[in-house]
């Protein structure tokens, strides 16, 4: 398997333009999970699915941001209106279901390194 | 809730000396814990899991941890440091009764040659 895609692997854009960001899960796996990663805050959670349903979003930190996952194979990230704050690498992760007590891991995708001017 | 600590933003190794990534963790119930590396510059990569099966967790790359209920550690070992171990290294834990994950805010490693 490829592993999770993401892409681009880089954008650069201007204050106030729309920026969407996609991935691709690994086959098969339930959840899929969207980070972003900066150097005041680490890594935070973003939103996840679950079976291509919005579970838990309480970590977009604005109503600029809004995420989709149209089908098992793919989910965007789109931020619109883009602000220099976002600058950010967001990472998209994905994981097969829960089952009783065994975690399954998270595998990540090398991330988008986004950066709003 | 579910947290854990780093306790070292940095940490300074010489090549073949050993390794030590101190983690403690913060929750009410038999926690599912993780450490992850992340070269610079790429994304993070799974070193070891650990989920109330053996307390020595081994992963990749000749690292280990070892889950120790008594002092809510998990620290991450390795006897003998390469200069390809030069990397950001994150704790992390499972919610409980969610499918998400709590990061620590990060250690890097430095080798020296």
């Amino acid at each position: 398997d490829a592993g999770v895609i993401q892409s681009p692997r880089h954008e650069v854009t201007e204050m106030g333009q729309e920026v969407t960001l996609r991935c691709k899960p690994i086959s098969g796996h339930d959840y899929l999970f969207w980070y972003r990663q900066t150097m005041m805050r680490g890594l935070e959670l973003l939103i996840y699915f679950n079976n291509n349903v919005p579970i838990d979003d309480s970590g977009m930190p604005e109503d600029r941001f809004s995420a989709k996952m149209p089908n098992a194979s793919f989910s965007t990230l789109k931020i619109q209106p883009s602000e220099p704050r976002d600058s950010a690498v967001y990472f998209c992760a994905s994981s097969f279901a829960l089952t009783g007590s065994f975690q399954e891991t998270q595998y990540f995708g090398p991330g988008t390194r986004l950066l709003v001017l | 809730a579910q947290s854990v600590t780093q306790l070292d933003s940095h940490v300074s190794v010489s090549e073949g000396t050993p390794v030590l990534l101190r983690c403690n963790y913060s929750s009410s119930y038999s926690p599912s814990l993780f450490w992850y590396v992340q070269h610079p510059n790429k994304g993070l990569q799974l070193l070891l899991k650990y989920t109330s099966a053996a307390t020595l967790v081994k992963g990749i790359n000749g690292f280990e941890a070892e889950f120790k209920k008594s002092e809510t550690s998990f620290h991450l070992t390795k006897p003998s440091a390469h200069m390809s171990d030069a990397a950001e290294y994150f704790c992390v834990v499972l919610k409980t009764g969610a499918n998400n994950l709590f990061f620590g805010t990060g250690t890097r490693l430095t080798v020296i040659p």
